[in-house]
């Protein structure tokens, strides 16, 4: 059973300030996924990552793989009120094609 | 493309009525499709796995009785939450994949509450 670690839990911040969100592992992943859910909707896909010490950029969001496929960060710069939401991780492997969520990271982005 | 449409968006029964919760694929052949719940403030919680044709898969400690699930076509699922009870009140929210190509397509989700 792998053990999915998302941190912080919850994040408070003002507009303007940057952040990073970590999703931590002790198993090795073929390729992770990130979502942003708001409140009273389904999770959006934001990016996948596929190769080790990938980087990928999405506007102000930069999310890593780590080199080991084993963790990811989400980094966000300038955070502006709209980033607010819960940043779920969701990591694939094992053959297996269900997606199973980490406990996710509560943004609150304050203007 | 790759929607997914759910339906109710809210619903509120009775404790002791079942509801049926539905998901569908509109513009593609959903190959597998998942349910989760998600309890205020949490993250998704997998409920089971379904194939269009076979037996739902169900998440350890996910009563099969209690929530089932029909997968009658390619493009739509179905989540009966049987005999409810007020602790069964939840955000319900069902998934999508097609070609087995790690692309999953989520609804909007179901709010049931149980009274």
């Amino acid at each position: 059973t792998q053990l999915l670690e998302q941190s912080p839990q919850f994040l408070s911040i003002q507009e303007g300030e940057n952040l990073t969100v970590y999703c931590n592992s002790s198993s090795v992943f073929s390729s992770l996924q990130w979502y942003r859910q708001e409140p009273g909707e389904g999770p959006v896909l934001l990016v996948t990552v596929v190769t080790g010490g990938e980087v990928k950029k999405l506007k102000r969001l930069t999310f890593q793989f780590g080199d080991a496929r084993k963790d990811s960060s989400l980094h966000i710069t300038a955070a502006q009120p709209g980033d607010t939401g819960l940043y779920l991780c969701a990591p694939q492997g094992g053959g297996s094609e269900k997606l199973v969520f980490g406990k996710g990271t509560k943004l609150t982005v304050n203007p | 493309g790759a929607v997914v449409s759910q339906h109710p968006s809210r619903v509120i029964c009775k404790s002791g009525t079942s509801v049926k919760i539905e998901c569908r694929s509109l513009d593609f052949q959903a190959t597998t499709m998942f349910w989760y719940r998600q309890f205020p403030k949490q993250s998704l919680m997998l409920m089971a796995t379904s194939n269009e044709g076979s037996k739902a898969t169900y998440e350890q400690g996910v009563e099969k009785d209690k929530f089932l699930i029909n997968h009658a076509s390619l493009t739509l699922s179905t989540l009966t939450v049987t005999s409810a009870h007020p602790e069964d009140s939840s955000f319900y929210i069902c998934s999508a994949t097609r070609d087995r190509q790690a692309r999953y397509t989520f609804g909007s989700g179901t709010r049931l509450t149980v009274v």
